[in-house]
């Protein structure tokens, strides 16, 4: 089955920039969207199309897509962005299933 | 505003069977593809299945397919997932979410809160 494979965790200081990275051998022929979900609640979509924002996300949030790579960017990092971040992409074999990335906690020190 | 309540989890036993529901408002419910994701509990996210806009297309993951079936009453603004065969396994907070495009490729633009479905005896 198809995999998304992310760092388990990634630790910066407030105002820092974070990196999180997501990879799967689809990512070149399949866009990859982005999550954001803090303790108990349901996760919030933060980039789409590899590197487009949603209304009402921040600018410090910023995607981007390099081979079978595709990178989580927070510039300026605060606080209240401590939480877990997941990628999400679908198969490209056609059976139109999606799947989520194993996941990244974002600690700010 | 855009709004997706899920109801019908609990606590069942392995083998037993339950019926989520989910209530959108907020959007023309018909226009979209929706989802049903789970995340066991200290886990990541799991796409489980999803519908198309007239409930004439079905994709599942594997690890439920024969067991777990997905549908929705556009009349009622509503989306279903009947659950079967449970196991241990599938104990999970399970989410609604709205899909922005449909397959091949499309994000989930809006989630519910969640309901607890817990299966042991």
């Amino acid at each position: 089955s198809y995999e998304l494979t992310q760092p388990p965790s990634v630790s910066v200081s407030p105002g820092q920039t974070a990196r999180i990275t997501c990879s799967g051998d689809a990512l070149p022929k399949q866009y990859a969207y982005w999550y954001q979900q803090k303790p108990g609640q349901a996760p919030v979509l933060v980039i789409y199309k590899d590197s487009e924002r949603p209304s009402g996300i921040p600018e410090r949030f910023s995607g981007s897509s390099s081979g079978t790579t595709v990178t989580l960017t927070i510039s300026g990092v605060q606080a209240e962005d401590e939480a877990d971040y997941y990628c999400q992409s679908a198969d490209s074999s056609g059976t139109f299933l999606y799947v989520f990335g194993t996941g990244t906690k974002v600690t700010v020190l | 505003e855009v709004q997706l309540v899920e109801s019908g989890g609990g606590l069942v036993q392995p083998g037993g069977s339950l019926r989520l529901s989910c209530a959108a408002s907020g959007f023309t419910f018909s226009s979209y593809w929706m989802s049903w994701v789970r995340q066991a509990p200290g886990k990541g996210l799991e796409w489980v299945a999803n519908i198309k806009q007239d409930g004439s297309e079905k994709y599942y993951v594997d690890s439920v397919k024969g067991r777990f079936t997905i549908s929705r009453d556009n009349a009622k603004n509503s989306l279903y997932l009947q659950m079967n065969s449970l196991r241990a396994e599938d104990t999970a907070v399970y989410y609604c979410a709205r899909e922005s495009r449909g397959p091949p490729s499309s994000s989930f633009d809006y989630w519910g809160q969640g309901t607890l479905v817990t299966v042991s005896s």
